[in-house]
């Protein structure tokens, strides 16, 4: 079975400041990796999603995430925390039939 | 535009009603799949069709929840005898590439 857990349900930086968001993941089969983000009252857009090959894969908006087996780790970041990114995250991971299991979600909090 | 659209946005019903909600996918995905996502948490697998075929259900789905694809195409959540606790919204997105693309949901309240 899979599995998230997302450390962290709030987060908070300020603006220009280094964004981290971690994610730790259970599987029992080569994981498929996602990171999604929700603004309020909409639904979930992809910002990076891992699959195969490289293990550092780079999004939408300057996100980035490295595949650490040895840590069972997807961790997001963004070197320069902007205005806008503060929304939920949630890391996810794809099981057997492409059915997704979420984290709990992280909240962004960006200080001016 | 060619996204996941869901109908409606919004449903506020009194406990014991009836709902039905709507999702139409993108037009070239076989794959679709429902979420349930309630305040503070991560969306939570509900359902998912291949093509008509409606290939797993979670144990979330009781018996008062039923899901349709009648044609592959677009797909209807119903939820029969509605109670406070059903609450939430719920998502519908469908697959390419393993990369889900999610509408925006319908947000479900139960008076």
């Amino acid at each position: 079975a899979q599995s998230v857990t997302q450390l962290g349900s709030h987060v908070s930086v300020s603006e220009g400041a280094l964004v981290l968001l971690r994610c730790n993941y259970s599987s029992s089969v080569p994981p498929y990796l996602f990171w999604y983000v929700q603004y309020p009252n909409q639904g979930l857009q992809l910002l990076l999603k891992y699959t195969t090959g490289a293990t550092l894969v780079k999004g939408i908006n300057g996100f980035e995430a490295e595949f650490k087996k040895s840590e069972t780790s997807f961790h997001l970041t963004k070197p320069s925390a902007h205005m806008s990114d503060a929304a939920e995250y949630f890391c996810a991971v794809s099981g057997p039939n492409n059915d997704m299991r979420f984290g709990a979600g992280t909240r962004l909090t960006v200080k001016p | 535009d060619t996204g996941v659209s869901q109908n409606p946005r919004h449903k506020i019903t009194k406990r014991g009603q009836n709902v039905t909600f709507r999702c139409d996918p993108i037009s070239e995905h076989n794959r679709l799949y429902w979420y349930r996502q309630t305040l503070g948490q991560g969306p939570e697998f509900l359902t998912y069709f291949q093509n008509e075929a409606q290939l797993e259900k979670s144990r979330l789905l009781s018996d008062r929840f039923s899901a349709e694809r009648p044609k592959g195409s677009f797909s209807t959540l119903e939820i029969q005898r509605t109670e406070q606790g059903d609450s939430a919204m719920y998502l519908c997105a469908s697959t390419a590439n393993y990369e889900q693309y999610f509408g925006p949901g319908t947000r479900l309240t139960v008076t």
